[in-house]
């Protein structure tokens, strides 16, 4: 079945440390977006691409990084400058012709969390 | 700009009626509107979605929702509530004509759905 795999779906992570989260898609889409999600705030976009090679910051970039060198791949890496790291990621991919009849498809998640 | 509210964090529910959980909505033109749901630690799965047409929109696992422009309203409603409902609902939207940019989402609201 197409869908988005996020990897890994727990991830701990010390101070001062870089981490990277997967998301990989096989539905052959465009675009791929990551959304971090905070109990009563709801989803917030960090990083969104609409073709490889190709990314533009969201509304809370700060202290992240990404890269499209895949178009089915679309990794985030959350730095040390990201000061409250701990929050549910989610990678997201709309179908090719916009958010079409079902919308995205969203990955399972990873939960980070800052030890 | 963009926006969506869902003014209620949590609804509650007895198992067999009816269950509304809203959503109000801001864009420039016409919206393109979107219900998902959320389940423990897993990412969106789309319920259903509104574009032009009829007003009242049927969706997935019984569920329906009713776009209203004059009020710029687009409430979830489900006629008879069942207990694997409860759940975490999120409305999103985007301008109809604004290209692939992403889906704004709001807060999200909790429904509990008690036997």
């Amino acid at each position: 079945d197409g869908g988005i795999t996020q990897s890994p779906k727990y991830l701990f992570r010390k101070e001062g440390q870089n981490v990277t989260l997967s998301c990989e898609q096989n539905l052959n889409h465009d675009a791929m977006y990551w959304y971090r999600q905070d109990p009563g705030q709801g989803l917030r976009l960090i990083y969104y691409s609409q073709i490889v090679n190709d990314f533009q910051k969201g509304d809370i970039a700060e202290g992240y990084s990404v890269s499209r060198e895949k178009k089915e791949s679309f990794p985030l890496t959350v730095t040390s400058a990201q000061k409250n790291p701990t929050a549910f990621y989610l990678c997201a991919s709309p179908p090719l012709t916009g958010p079409g009849d079902y919308g995205y498809t969203f990955g399972s998640g990873t939960r980070l969390t800052v030890v | 700009a963009q926006s969506v509210a869902q003014p209620e964090d949590q609804v509650n529910v007895a198992e067999g009626n009816p269950l509304t959980v809203k959503c109000t909505y801001s864009v420039s033109g016409n919206p393109y509107l979107f219900w998902y749901v959320q389940y423990p630690n897993r990412g969106l799965q789309f319920l259903l979605k509104y574009i032009t047409g009829d007003n009242l929109v049927k969706g997935s696992y019984g569920f329906e929702a009713e776009f209203n422009k004059s009020q710029t309203s687009f409430h979830l409603k489900k006629p008879s509530a069942l207990v694997s409902d409860s759940a975490l609902y999120f409305c999103a939207v985007r301008a109809l004509n604004s290209g692939n940019t992403p889906l704004v989402f709001g807060k999200g609201t909790r429904l509990s759905v008690i036997a």
